[in-house]
């Protein structure tokens, strides 16, 4: 079967870093996505990496290894707005995206 | 303006009424999707379309119809609407696969109460 894992929830400090793990298991693989989403809002995307390695976007880094299954969301310097609900999705075989249930953030002063 | 619109934001529903909620992209993107959002799980495909005229199942397509008559529209009906499918609906859009990251862009959603 398909299945994304992802922590329910974590909390981190302002100003501080925090990685968000997933790990996946897909029926083939076409890439592995990031999308925030703020409370009562739409997830919003932030990353998507094909390749294995780091991809750095400002605050934002999202790595890949596909041999582990494994991606990782790194976000530095953690501003207060960045509380949010962060989703991994991986991209299947038939260009279908699986979803994760998603990471709480909860970022506090 | 440009981006993906909803419609309606919020509706509680009687059970055993037809519902269709709206959603229109003038992206001219080919292809469209809708979800379901429910505490503690994943976004849920209910039905998609890679391009106007076609449509296929996701993962949840049981009690909801969509039809895609032209690129820009993708309604989602509830023929028969049960608490069940009390949840957020989201529409989204995108290229097809494989033309680039693939990457969605997500209405603001639905908030669906069926009492």
């Amino acid at each position: 079967g398909q299945n994304i894992d992802q922590p329910t929830e974590m909390t981190a400090t302002e100003g501080a870093i925090v990685q968000i793990n997933c790990t996946y298991q897909t029926s083939g693989f076409n890439g592995l996505f990031w999308y925030q989403q703020h409370a009562g809002e739409a997830p919003t995307f932030l990353s998507y990496n094909v390749l294995d390695g780091l991809e750095e976007k400002g605050r934002f880094s999202s790595f890949l290894s596909r041999s582990k299954g494994y991606s990782y969301l790194l976000l530095k310097e953690l501003q207060m707005k960045d509380s949010a609900s962060y989703l991994c999705a991986g991209l299947d075989s038939n260009y279908q995206l699986i979803w994760g249930a998603g990471t709480k953030l909860i970022i506090k002063p | 303006i440009a981006g993906i619109t909803q419609a309606p934001t919020s509706q509680i529903l009687a059970a055993g009424r037809r519902m269709t909620l709206r959603c229109t992209q003038d992206m001219r993107h080919n292809a469209m999707y809708w979800y379901r959002q429910d505490l503690g799980l994943g976004l849920r495909l209910i039905h998609y379309s890679n391009t106007a005229g076609t449509t296929g199942k996701g993962e949840v397509p049981d009690g909801y119809s969509v039809s895609r008559a032209n690129t820009d529209d993708f309604p989602l009906t509830l023929a028969s609407a049960v608490p069940s499918q009390t949840s957020v609906y989201f529409c989204a859009s995108g290229e097809v696969a494989g033309a680039n990251t693939g990457e969605l862009f997500f209405g603001e959603g639905s908030r669906l109460t069926v009492l």
